[in-house]
């Protein structure tokens, strides 16, 4: 069974920086694209980053040069690290991985960017 | 960027009632549309791949078709249990989109 469990949300300033982890198992990481995806309190889905098996990265441009997107397949884990943090930046952040094209998702961890 | 507009964005529904949600793509993406359930508080559920294919352990009355750009999630007598908002996704080209979602409340 696929099982993604993230950790590392919290409450953070403006300005601020946060290091995610998602912990994968019941499937060979090393194989899979991974995504993160996150959702503002209240509101839809938005693709945030993605990294290939074989990594290549990509990351929406609301979050490009902000956004680091990392994984190690030896501890089939997944890592967002992120710098210069903004309110808009505030919501549960999902890890998932790309199954030829659509996701299985983790529980998600709420960032909260607020003063 | 592919543009996904789902229809309608809430709609309210009596048990064992069809609900058809729309999705409309902004340019041709074959059959990279994805549909998910999520319930308040969860994170969201597979219900159908490539615009048509069923997953494992999703009740039967889920079903999906359409190719190109319009896509429709149909659900065939409708139980409490499937209030919830229901979203589309494109992965046919990047970055991967969603649509606005649809809330499906049971009356």
């Amino acid at each position: 069974e696929v099982q993604l469990v993230e950790s590392g949300g919290g409450l953070v300033q403006p300005g601020g920086s946060l290091r995610l982890s998602c912990a994968a198992s019941g499937f060979t990481f090393s194989n899979y694209a991974m995504s993160w995806v996150r959702q503002a309190p209240g509101k839809g889905l938005e693709w945030v980053s993605a990294i290939t098996s074989g990594g290549s990265i990509y990351y929406a441009d609301s979050v490009k040069g902000r956004f680091t997107i990392s994984r190690d397949n030896s501890r089939s884990t997944l890592f967002l690290q992120m710098n210069s943090l903004r309110a808009e930046d505030t919501a549960v952040y999902y890890c998932a991985s790309d199954s030829s094209g659509y996701y299985y998702w983790g529980q998600g961890t709420l960032v909260t960017v607020s003063s | 960027e592919v543009v996904l507009t789902q229809s309608p964005d809430f709609q309210s529904v009596t048990p064992k009632e069809k609900v058809t949600i729309t999705c409309r793509a902004s340019q041709s993406i074959g059959s990279s549309l994805h549909w998910y359930q999520q319930k308040p508080d969860q994170s969201p559920k597979v219900l159908i791949r490539h615009a048509s294919q069923s997953f494992s352990g999703v009740p039967s009355r889920f079903s999906g078709s359409g190719s190109g750009t319009d896509f429709t999630l149909t659900i065939n007598s409708l139980e409490a249990e499937d209030a919830a908002t229901y979203y589309c996704h494109q992965s046919s080209s990047l970055p991967p989109t969603f649509g606005q979602g649809t809330k499906v409340e049971i009356k």
